[in-house]
């Protein structure tokens, strides 16, 4: 594989249900994320690894978790998915957490019912 | 919170010049970047701005005015394969991205 994966493609899910949203890179990136994106409201930050082992939150961190056990996965986990979370996931990539350009994966569309 | 603003729609004929704004009133400012989305794809790199003045990219250009807080994104030659979502995107005070809520560009023969 070359770049970012994200799986599953699409998911339509039970409200209340767990989930988790994988995202591997292979391009040995030290700084990865995950946005939402939404019909009129752009991307926005969910969470953020700057190294694995370590993470950080974005501009809406509520009712999601991330992990970062190595530096090529970077799983997001919906614990009691809601409505509200239905969207858009992108995770990307980036060498450092600065001004470097990030590199998207191809997205996973959740709906939440 | 951050405060980007671009346009939410324009449309324009093949062959044709479009450019597209983009306003900040962000929490420090690192660079812009500006990305291409086509409708359910990931967004892809076009360029990167941080100093004043315009980096020009074959068909694509950017301009940068940090004293005004402003951006735009110029395509020339509009192709049909340019119909697409355009994302401006400033790099904040923490170095993290805010994005505003795309153009849409509609590319018309």
């Amino acid at each position: 594989i070359a770049g970012i994966t994200q799986a599953p493609t699409s998911q339509i899910l039970a409200a209340g249900r767990r989930m988790t949203l994988r995202c591997t890179q292979d391009m040995r990136h030290n700084a990865m994320y995950w946005y939402r994106q939404d019909l009129g409201l752009g991307l926005r930050l969910i969470h953020y690894s700057n190294t694995a082992g370590t993470t950080g939150k974005g501009e809406v961190p509520d009712g999601y978790s991330v992990s970062r056990a190595n530096t090529d996965d970077f799983p997001l986990t919906l614990a009691s998915a809601v409505p509200s979370q239905t969207s858009v996931y992108f995770c990307a990539s980036s060498e450092g957490l600065d001004t470097d350009t990030q590199y998207f994966g191809p997205g996973t569309r959740l709906t939440v019912l | 919170g951050q405060n980007i603003d671009q346009p939410t729609e324009m449309t324009a004929t093949e062959g044709a010049i479009v450019q597209i704004n983009c306003t900040y009133q962000t929490s420090g400012f690192n660079g812009l970047f500006w990305y291409q989305q086509h409708a359910g794809e990931a967004p892809t790199f076009l360029s990167y701005n941080v100093l004043d003045g315009l980096e020009e990219k074959g068909r694509f250009s950017s301009f940068l005015s940090r004293s005004k807080g402003y951006s735009y994104l110029l395509l020339k030659e509009l192709q049909m394969k340019d119909s697409a979502s355009y994302l401006c995107a400033v790099i904040l005070g923490d170095y993290k991205l805010s994005f505003g809520a795309g153009t849409t560009v509609t590319v018309r023969a």
